[in-house]
């Protein structure tokens, strides 16, 4: 079935810091694969998604490519802000309408 | 824009106790889904419905039923109440079209502690 990890969090850096949060994923086919975020106290959102190999989703300064030769979605920032702090999910969507979502990752900003 | 309405944010109940948690979506969407998110787990799918009138077992369905009342509303309901169901309930809806990958919308989520 398919499957996807995330690296355990918290993660804690500094405002202004980059940002790296890894994602790898297991599916048959040719799956879609999304990032959610989502912020204290509130349902997930969107962040970004990328339908095929080699596409780059990006939203709000945040980037991932998907990988299909190292089957990755890592998602970046260049320079986090404290208004980033959230919990982080990646997610696949293979055949059908479902969703598998990693563990989520805990991103903590600092000033 | 409301999107997607989950009733209640919060709920406490005791084992063997019943509950009907309530979803709205106002953004004429075909699918819906419930999920339950506990921690270190993730999300996990409880039932989805892919269409008004029909639905479909999850990863995580039992103890649980659901009811399409309507193309706008999805109901997941506790018929017996157990520890194992303490969790954040969320509910998600998108419009499914055939060679795209439309997101999912969630509620803010229900938070249920069962004592």
């Amino acid at each position: 079935g398919n499957s996807v990890t995330q690296m355990e969090g918290p993660v804690t850096l500094s405002e202004e810091a980059f940002l790296t949060i890894n994602c790898t994923y297991t599916a048959t086919g040719y799956p879609s694969l999304f990032w959610y975020v989502q912020y204290p106290g509130e349902g997930l959102q969107l962040l970004l998604k990328a339908t095929k190999a080699d596409d780059k989703g990006s939203n709000k300064g945040f980037e991932a490519t998907y990988r299909k030769e190292t089957t990755s979605f890592h998602l970046e920032k260049g320079s986090v802000q404290v208004s980033d702090s959230a919990v982080y999910f990646c997610a696949l969507r293979g055949g059908g309408n479902k969703l598998t979502f990693g563990t989520g990752t805990q991103l903590k900003v600092e000033l | 824009n409301a999107g997607v309405t989950q009733t209640p944010k919060f709920q406490v109940l005791k084992t063997g106790q019943s509950m009907t948690l309530q979803c709205a979506q106002d953004m004429n969407h075909n699918s819906m889904y419930w999920y339950r998110q506990d921690p270190g787990m993730g999300l996990r799918l409880i039932y989805y419905s892919a269409s008004e009138g029909t639905t479909d077992k999850g990863e995580v369905p039992n103890g649980y039923n659901v009811s399409r009342l309507n193309k706008r509303e999805f109901s997941l309901r506790l018929e017996s109440a157990a520890p194992s169901q303490t969790s954040v309930y969320f509910c998600a809806s998108s419009v499914e079209v055939q060679g795209t990958n439309q997101p999912q919308h969630f509620g803010d989520g229900t938070r249920l502690s069962i004592l």
